[in-house]
């Protein structure tokens, strides 16, 4: 079965302390792998999207990691403003219309 | 600014009564699609369109029906509400529904059922 697994559910880090957070996926075969933002009573902010094992992409602070197993979105130097809900989906080849989302890990960042 | 309009923000509602959530986008984008947001169970779709007239079922589509009559529109009705519909909903759309498509997101409508 498709599944996306995210970790930590929550993370707590100060400002300037550098952390990744892991999304672990289980699927036949992968289009794609994206990496949204969400903050609070707002829609899901798309950052990334990742096909194949090896490849990277950065923004600012995010840097984000594929494996054939799992992706990580590295934050380096965090600031307050990073603080958000950080999702993880992942579309199958099986199914055109399916995105498979993770829970997400809810980051705050301490000044 | 270019997006996804998505109304009302929030609702509450009585079990039985029906409701339509609406949503339009100005993107021109061919695919639309609605989602629930449900703590600890992630974003679920519940059904899609990849073009005016066209309409499918997602993951969980019971007690839900939608239309799309146009590229810009696309409501979802919940035609005799009950507690389990309690969720918030997302609508999102993307250019195509294909290869690894982009999904961009509305604010978001905060439904309550009583």
């Amino acid at each position: 079965e498709d599944q996306v697994t995210q970790s930590p559910e929550a993370l707590r880090l100060q400002e300037g302390e550098s952390s990744s957070l892991n999304c672990s996926y289980t699927v036949s075969g992968l289009r794609g792998l994206f990496w949204y933002r969400q903050d609070p009573g707002k829609g899901p902010e798309f950052l990334f999207t990742l096909y194949s094992a090896g490849e990277e992409k950065e923004k600012e602070r995010l840097k984000a990691t594929l494996t054939k197993k799992e992706s990580f979105l590295h934050i380096t130097a965090p600031k307050p403003e990073d603080s958000a809900t950080y999702l993880c989906a992942v579309q199958p080849t099986s199914g055109t219309y399916k995105y498979i989302f993770g829970t997400g890990t809810r980051l705050k960042v301490l000044a | 600014t270019a997006g996804i309009t998505q109304a009302p923000t929030s609702q509450i509602l009585a079990a039985g009564r029906s409701m339509t959530l609406r949503c339009t986008q100005d993107m021109r984008h061919n695919a639309m699609y609605w989602y629930r947001q449900d703590l600890g169970l992630g974003l679920r779709l519940i059904h899609y369109s990849n073009t005016a007239g066209t309409t499918g079922k997602g993951e969980v589509p019971d007690g839900y029906s939608v239309s799309r009559a146009n590229t810009d529109d696309f409501p979802l009705t919940l035609a005799s509400a009950v507690p389990s519909q309690t969720s918030v909903y997302f609508c999102a759309s993307s250019v195509e529904a294909t290869w690894a498509n982009v999904l961009t997101f509305g604010a978001g409508s905060r439904l309550t059922v009583l």
